[in-house]
């Protein structure tokens, strides 16, 4: 089955970091694109990030281009978020979501229930 | 920037058919996946490439896509379709999002 946990949110304040974290599991997680997507509170969904199963291509929304830096690390199944100059209107609810090939250029076949980051002072 | 326009709501009744319309320049052209947002809970994946489900999603779920207009269908709607569904396209190295409708089942 697959799964994918997300953690390290919270509350922070504007202008400060944080590094968010999915832990997969259930599939080779090498084989993979892998995707952050957030959700502002009562809002729709907006992509935030991908990167291709081996690092090699990596693609970022304009909202967070230059603050927001995607990562993986296959030998521990993880995918990372760091996220830098916070602002408020980054609070929202980030999910870790499973690309359905190796490339990010194919849709989300698996999403984790995501982790709440709240922007304030 | 690529834009995706869906209607805010949708209602259909217990039984019927709901249509939920994806527009954009040409969406035609490109490969439409639709996801199911509930209410707390995670969004899923229904449709992708169009008109592909995958394993678990019951055939009652359909979608076509054509010239500016992409469709999720939803037939014999049951209480448990009431959701959230978001159209997505990949448009010059990106993802793009539709709004989401809400689609309320009477």
């Amino acid at each position: 089955e697959v799964q994918l946990v997300e953690s390290g949110g919270g509350l922070v304040q504007p202008g400060r970091s944080l590094r968010l974290s999915c832990a997969a599991s259930g599939f080779t997680f090498d084989d993979y694109a892998m995707h952050w997507v957030r959700q502002a509170p009562g809002k729709g969904l907006e992509w935030v990030s991908g990167i291709s199963w081996n690092s090699g291509s990596i693609g970022y929304a304009d909202s967070v281009k230059g603050r927001f830096t995607i990562s993986r690390d296959n030998a521990k199944n993880s995918l990372y978020l760091q996220m830098n100059s916070l602002r408020a209107e980054d609070t929202a609810l980030y999910y870790c979501a499973k690309g359905r090939g190796d490339g990010y250029n194919l849709d989300f076949d698996y999403w984790g229930q995501g982790t709440l980051v709240t922007v304030s002072s | 920037s690529y834009e995706l326009t869906q209607p805010l709501s949708v209602s259909v009744a217990l039984g019927q058919t709901a249509r939920i319309t994806c527009g954009g320049n040409n969406i035609g052209s490109k490969n439409v996946h639709w996801y199911q947002q509930k209410p707390g809970q995670a969004p899923v994946l229904v449709i992708y490439r169009d008109s592909n489900r995958p394993s678990g999603i019951p055939e009652r779920f359909s979608g076509s896509n054509s010239g500016n207009t992409a469709t999720l269908t939803i037939s014999r709607a049951q209480a448990g379709d009431e959701a959230d569904y978001y159209c997505q396209v990949w448009d010059s190295s990106t993802w793009v999002f539709g709004g989401g409708t809400k689609l309320t089942v009477l």
